[in-house]
């Protein structure tokens, strides 16, 4: 079986300061982990993925998340905020024996200016 | 342009009049999903396909059907559809199945739900 939990279902933080939106999960097996963001009624779209080649995984937008076993974490961050990082943010992970996709329930992002 | 298409994106009916909502992708991948978000639940997987002739539920599957007759289509139907099954729903797919490489999933731009 396999689960996530994002721990947070709000975080606002002003315009240039850091960003810390954070994800622990659950599996049986080596998962892949995925952040996903959606933009007010828009589609999902993929911010990075981990598949185990490295621990520290970049994505779009200058946004980064690190792997760790130990505290079965994947927190997404970002050094300084834009307004256009507003948006709802998800947490993925499958598995390779398990087949399904789980997403955790999401955590908005607000931007103060 | 590769991509995953939903129709209709919008829907209004009246419980239990059948409807069927349509996915395509265009990019020859595998593994097809749907899911539902609702909020404060995130997405939740309805059912999933591995290949042609090849589905399996997720979380959430009653009241909901699939079929994977081609590798580009997977239609949802919804036999008997009632008020609960509002919702805001999503297909997606990716190239292979989860853990294999590639398995990051593409989304359709979703369909909107209403049952009276």
């Amino acid at each position: 079986a396999q689960s996530v939990t994002q721990l947070d279902s709000h975080v606002s933080v002003s315009e240039g300061t850091p960003v810390l939106l954070r994800c622990n999960y659950s599996s049986s097996y080596s998962p892949s982990l995925f952040w996903y963001v959606q933009h007010p009624n828009k589609g999902l779209q993929l911010l990075l993925k981990y598949t185990s080649a490295a621990t520290l995984v970049k994505g779009i937008n200058g946004f980064e998340a690190e792997f760790k076993k130990s505290e079965t974490s994947f927190h997404l961050t970002k050094p300084s905020a834009h307004m256009s990082d507003a948006a709802e943010y998800f947490c993925v992970v499958s598995t390779g024996g398990y087949q399904k996709v789980t997403f955790g329930t999401g955590t908005k992002l607000q931007v103060i200016p | 342009e590769a991509q995953v298409t939903q129709n209709p994106r919008y829907l209004i009916t009246v419980t239990g009049k059948k409807l069927t909502v349509t996915c395509s992708q265009n990019m020859n991948h595998e593994y097809m999903s749907w899911y539902r978000q609702d909020p404060g639940l995130g997405l939740r997987q309805i059912y999933y396909s591995m290949n042609v002739e090849v589905t399996d539920k997720g979380d959430v599957p009653e009241g909901y059907k699939v079929s994977r007759k081609e590798k580009r289509n997977f239609p949802l139907i919804l036999e008997s559809p009632s008020p609960n099954q509002t919702s805001l729903y999503f297909c997606a797919s990716s190239l292979n199945r989860p853990g294999q490489g590639y398995d990051e999933q593409f989304f359709g731009p979703g369909t909107r739900l209403t049952v009276l």
